[in-house]
């Protein structure tokens, strides 16, 4: 049973250039978060998603962010006109359950913007 | 009020001791509380997790020990080894429709042999 998959893994931009990053969850599982770790600090939520539709985007900032998590293929997080500060790794993470407890993570994505 | 604070920041004991790394929060509708182990280039593992109708969990060499009154709980590593070197990050959730995370900022813990 596979866990949580994010793709790419390593992902470089220039200031101005859109990002996209991509998280499959586990089997069976119908919600993901996303969550922003920037270099010395813990995580922060930024959205959670259930199929089709966004339940909580109280983390994601007011510009340049958005996600989507369609009926068929992967949760997909979108970073438009990117800025230095955008520079993070972003962990996406599934549960099988509404609201439920338990929570598992991807490997992350590692976001540098030059 | 959303805050999750975690203390210390950097941890070094010798292989078989107990670190202990502590949380505490404010709000008082958290009603989950997680552990994560971190290693690096990798994603948060679930480690444990305690609800606050109990004061103490153990699984495996790990504990948690939660005081509800005080606001805090704790995570305690028994017989500690080196490969437990990592980053710990509590978090906090209140449940609901979302049963977003909160977490701590992270103790790096190193375990020398």
């Amino acid at each position: 049973n596979a866990g949580v998959m994010q793709n790419p893994r390593h992902l470089v931009r220039r200031r101005g250039q859109e990002a996209r990053l991509r998280c499959s969850p586990m089997k069976g599982h119908s919600h993901v978060y996303w969550y922003r770790q920037l270099p010395e600090e813990g995580l922060k939520f930024m959205v959670y998603l259930q199929k089709e539709n966004i339940i909580d985007e109280s983390g994601m900032p007011k510009e340049r962010f958005s996600a989507e998590f369609p009926k068929e293929g992967p949760s997909i997080l979108r970073i438009q006109q990117v800025v230095r500060g955008d520079s993070a790794a972003y962990f996406c993470a599934s549960s099988p359950l509404a609201g439920g407890d338990e929570q598992f993570f991807g490997p992350g994505t590692r976001l540098t913007v030059l | 009020q959303q805050q999750v604070k975690q203390s210390p920041q950097s941890l070094i004991v010798q292989k078989g001791g107990i670190p202990i790394i502590n949380c505490a929060y404010e709000n008082t509708a958290f009603d989950y509380f997680p552990w994560y182990q971190q290693f690096p280039g990798k994603g948060p593992a679930l480690l444990i997790a305690i609800r606050p109708d109990v004061s103490e969990k153990k699984e495996g060499r790990f504990t948690i020990s939660f005081n509800k009154s005080a606001k805090q709980f704790s995570l305690h590593i028994m017989d500690s080894q080196p490969g437990d070197s990592a980053t710990y990050f509590c978090a906090a959730s209140s449940g609901g429709a979302t049963n977003k995370l909160i977490f701590g900022t992270g103790t790096l813990l190193a375990v020398q042999p």
